[in-house]
């Protein structure tokens, strides 16, 4: 069936890199995508979205960008921080809910 | 403050007994969502209500039960017919308003059961 998944489940990188979590999806209707941070033993807290009708969409040290040809997007985390350091979500809404994909581990070494 | 509790933050039960977890919001949302996160994976949905007194079975609800008699709570019962009960349960609710742009779904802080 349709599905939202993770290219790799760890990244690691050092502080003050830039971080590049992506996400691949099936569903080539699909027209609103969502990012988000789950830190260690909390909920997950929205971080930014994009609609199908943009490639790229910019908040505060974060972009994500959409190829909807090859139906992947990915988050970049600029000057990456310890504070980053958490699971990282690509989700979709499906019908009545979310489908989530399995997450990408973040850590940021000092 | 608007937002979602649930409580309480840990659980711990004996096998064999039903346990309900609590989840209330403030944020007049119609449609709330119970999630099961395991270690590694992602969330996995287990019910969900878009309105009061009325609620679907999401992918893996064998095992659990839930009620929605008021907008604000939506209480998840793990009873004893759920195999591997030991998770830890995340409750979310969004908004249903046709004229919101954004179809965020807002968590609470999470509960951690363990049943042995």
């Amino acid at each position: 069936g349709e599905s939202v998944g993770l290219h790799l489940p760890t990244l690691s990188v050092q502080e003050g890199d830039n971080s590049i979590i992506n996400c691949a999806y099936s569903n080539s209707a699909s027209d609103y995508f969502i990012w988000y941070k789950q830190e260690s033993g909390k909920g997950p807290q929205f971080i930014i979205d994009i609609r199908s009708n943009m490639d790229k969409r910019q908040g505060q040290r974060v972009t994500v960008l959409l190829n909807k040809t090859v139906k992947h997007l990915s988050l970049q985390i600029a000057a990456t921080q310890p504070g980053d350091s958490a699971v990282y979500f690509c989700a979709e809404p499906n019908n009545n809910d979310m489908r989530f994909g399995a997450g990408t581990r973040l850590t940021v070494k000092p | 403050d608007g937002g979602i509790t649930q409580s309480p933050k840990y659980l711990f039960r004996k096998e064999g007994q039903n346990v309900t977890l609590s989840c209330e919001q403030n944020l007049n949302h119609d449609a709330m969502y119970w999630y099961r996160q395991d270690p590694g994976q992602g969330l996995r949905l287990i019910y969900y209500s878009q309105i009061v007194n009325d609620f679907q079975k999401g992918d893996i609800a064998e095992g659990y039960s839930v009620s929605r008699e008021k907008k604000e709570s939506f209480p998840l019962t793990v009873t004893s017919a759920q195999k591997n009960p030991t998770a830890f349960y995340l409750c979310a609710s969004q908004s249903r308003d046709r004229g919101t742009s954004s179809y965020e779904q807002y968590f609470g802080p999470g509960t951690r059961l363990t049943v042995t």
